[in-house]
């Protein structure tokens, strides 16, 4: 069970859209509806934003949104905020009641 | 809403056992509708699954940490536990407990998938 693959760092101005990338296989990402993004500001506990490849949580501004092309899931964050400023990981089911995260990506708002 | 609250020893000697408890409010340990997991966070690194349970005791582990993990859940208490045993520096990071929902689709339960209610999070260092 690999850790899913993720860049280290995005960036982008405010107003911008980005995009962080979650890379898998057909055990995981491309293999199941469940992917699932969770943000994570410094010293604080994950928070939820998306789930199901592209279902978001009651709460979450619909500037952020997921995505999945074979095995590569992806969110989408549109009219960035610097309060969008966090850590971004990637969550997956992989099958037989296992789930995996992907290394995180540090997302900047110049 | 749920919440969450790890507890536990914040340090632990090279070797022995590392035992956390995550106390649920808010909505009952022994529902349907949830799985009961623990992540952890090594400092400056990744997020990774450790294990789910379901109220009735069933366990899915890490294949990586199998070995070493005890996880259990007391609905008497509304609470579940992290047992990890033979630790080592390694094994040092914030450890959070959280909940996975659990649905009913398409004529099936769905699997653990998605966390959405974490803990705040609990630091555990190993040392001597």
């Amino acid at each position: 069970q690999s850790a899913l693959t993720q860049p280290r760092s995005v960036s982008g101005s405010p107003g911008q859209s980005v995009t962080v990338s979650c890379t898998g296989s057909g055990s995981d990402v491309g293999g199941y509806n469940y992917v699932s993004w969770h943000q994570q500001h410094p010293g604080k506990a994950p928070k939820l934003i998306i789930y199901d490849v592209s279902k978001r949580p009651s709460g979450v501004p619909d500037r952020f949104s997921g995505s999945r092309s074979g095995n590569t899931a992806s969110l989408t964050i549109s009219g960035l905020q610097a309060e969008d400023e966090a850590d971004y990981y990637c969550c997956s089911y992989a099958g037989s009641y296992t789930m995996v995260f992907g290394g995180g990506t540090k997302l900047t708002v110049l | 809403q749920l919440q969450l609250q790890e507890s536990g020893p914040g340090l632990v000697k090279p070797s022995e056992t590392l035992s956390l408890t995550c106390t649920v409010s808010g909505g009952s340990i022994s529902s349907s509708s949830y799985y009961w997991g623990w992540i952890r966070q090594p400092p400056g690194k990744s997020l990774e699954w450790i294990g789910n349970i379901f109220y009735t005791g069933s366990t899915y582990y890490n294949p990586s940490l199998k070995s070493r993990v005890t996880i259990a859940v007391d609905t008497s208490r509304n609470q579940f536990s992290l047992r990890l045993s033979s630790v080592t520096a390694a094994d040092t990071a914030v450890y959070y407990c959280a909940s996975n929902r659990r649905d009913y689709i398409w004529g099936s339960y769905t699997p653990p998938r998605t966390f959405d209610y974490w803990g705040q999070g609990a630091l555990v260092t190993v040392s001597s």
